[in-house]
């Protein structure tokens, strides 16, 4: 079964940092492009970040550009977005997403992050 | 960057009828090169991750009941719903993945009258 599963969520003070994971399976991670796609409480989905297959280019939403940063190790079938300066408006829950011929067709489940004091 | 508008933004239709959902994007996304539009739609139920419908405007995946078809080319597009179910009920986005920043539609949702 095609799967990811996002951890590393939680709750964080204005300013601070986050790393979120999302493990794949039941697919040939490193074949993929992969995103992340964030949605704030009550609201609709924004894009955030994307990853090329190999790891070597990221591309972000200007909102979080210069604060985020996507990687990926294709040996262990995982992906990441470590966050830093977080800012009350990043509080949402952030979904890893599989790229296929650029529609989004696998969605993890989610994880939420509250930036709050 | 892409602005992709929804319309409307919620919706009432009764079982076994008709629902349509209308998204029209600020720019072309018809790719000519390929004969593409880069136009996709997707469904989320509460507490559930969105799922992809459409893509290519109009290509259904698998899985996809067939009473869902989507329409349109460069910057107007429609997704259709042939005859309404109860588990239909749900918040409809389009989104455009012809360039970077990706932008989806602010949403439509979809209830039963």
């Amino acid at each position: 079964e095609v799967q990811l599963v996002e951890s590393g969520g939680g709750l964080v003070q204005p300013g601070g940092s986050l790393r979120l994971s999302c493990a794949a399976s039941g697919f040939t991670f490193s074949s993929y492009w992969m995103h992340w796609v964030r949605q704030a409480p009550g609201q609709g989905l924004v894009w955030v970040s994307r990853i090329n297959s190999d790891g070597s280019r990221g591309t972000y939403a200007d909102s979080v550009k210069g604060r985020f940063t996507i990687s990926r190790d294709n040996a262990k079938n995982t992906l990441y977005l470590q966050m830093s300066s977080l800012r009350a408006v990043d509080t949402a829950v952030y979904f890893c997403v599989r790229d296929y011929d650029g529609a989004f067709d696998v969605w993890g489940q989610g994880t939420m992050v509250t930036v709050s004091s | 960057d892409f602005v992709m508008t929804q319309s409307p933004d919620s919706l009432t239709v009764s079982l076994g009828e008709r629902a349509t959902i209308n998204c029209k994007s600020s720019q072309s996304v018809f790719y000519s090169s390929n004969n593409k539009n880069y136009l996709a739609w997707y469904q989320q139920k509460p507490g559930q991750p969105p799922k992809l419908l459409i893509s290519w405007a109009s290509t259904r995946e698998s899985g996809v009941p067939d009473r869902f078809s989507g329409s349109g080319s460069g910057a107007d597009f429609t997704l259709t719903i042939s005859s309404l179910q109860a588990e239909d009920v749900a918040v409809y986005y389009c989104q455009q993945y012809y360039t970077t920043p990706f932008t989806f539609g602010q949403g439509t949702k979809l209830e039963i009258k």
